[in-house]
């Protein structure tokens, strides 16, 4: 297996509304990252994980919650959006067992488009 | 602190043509390169990278880039493009840690 997979691929909601964004990966890498990326943009880092342990929190409002159950998954978890935060939401992996993970390129899933109403 | 530099926003090119597409990056240690596309309607795809040794990288689509140190330069080229290689590009440098810099992404455009 050497996908990121993310759920869902579309998601409305309104602005008070709480949903959560979900990736999973099972090929053994031990960080993983939260990124969000606006159309004709380069991805902005949001949050890494590593070793299920937030690392980086690169200023995100707490309106976007991160959550690392176990070293396969990786959840989104949003409430009370606003529209501006409407974008593509990117999780990505990359390899264990490295002091320099991201030396070895990322694996990004497909993305979940959001779209705050 | 690094800092990667995509100098073309989009890419026009006819079917068969060769294109370049270029990246120059700013740091003033080693560096990892590499280059990423994204479909539309896709996440990014890790598409070729340089660690060390050979200067030039191939991926397995026919795409390749060279680092040249002296210029700080990581080009992008491939000599025939088809349709199906219309995408964003994005360039990115890791100079050792976890969180690449992106570069602000070109525009391929494949034109039949």
């Amino acid at each position: 297996d050497t996908e990121v997979t993310q759920t869902p691929k579309h998601l409305v909601m309104g602005m008070t509304n709480k949903k959560s964004l979900k990736c999973e990966q099972h090929m053994g890498h031990r960080a993983m990252y939260w990124y969000k990326q606006k159309a004709k943009k380069p991805p902005e880092l949001m949050f890494v994980y590593s070793y299920e342990k937030l690392s980086i929190n690169e200023s995100v409002p707490s309106r976007f919650s991160p959550e690392c159950p176990n070293s396969s998954l990786l959840n989104l978890h949003l409430h009370a959006l606003q529209p501006e935060d409407s974008a593509l939401y990117l999780c990505a992996s990359s390899l264990r067992d490295s002091n320099y993970p991201a030396n070895y390129g990322y694996t990004f899933g497909s993305g979940t488009r959001l779209t705050v109403v | 602190a690094q800092s990667v530099t995509q100098l073309d926003s989009q890419v026009p090119v006819f079917e068969e043509a060769p294109v370049e597409l270029r990246c120059n990056y700013s740091s003033s240690v080693s560096v990892y390169l590499f280059w990423y596309v994204q479909y539309p309607n896709q996440g990014l795809q890790l598409l070729l990278k340089y660690l060390s040794g050979s200067t030039l990288v191939e991926s397995i689509n026919g795409f390749e880039a060279e680092f040249n140190k002296s210029q700080t330069s990581f080009h992008l080229r491939k000599p025939s493009v088809h349709i199906s290689d219309t995408a964003e590009y994005f360039c990115a440098v890791t100079r050792g840690g976890y969180i690449p810099t992106f570069g602000r992404g070109t525009s391929l455009i494949v034109h039949p």
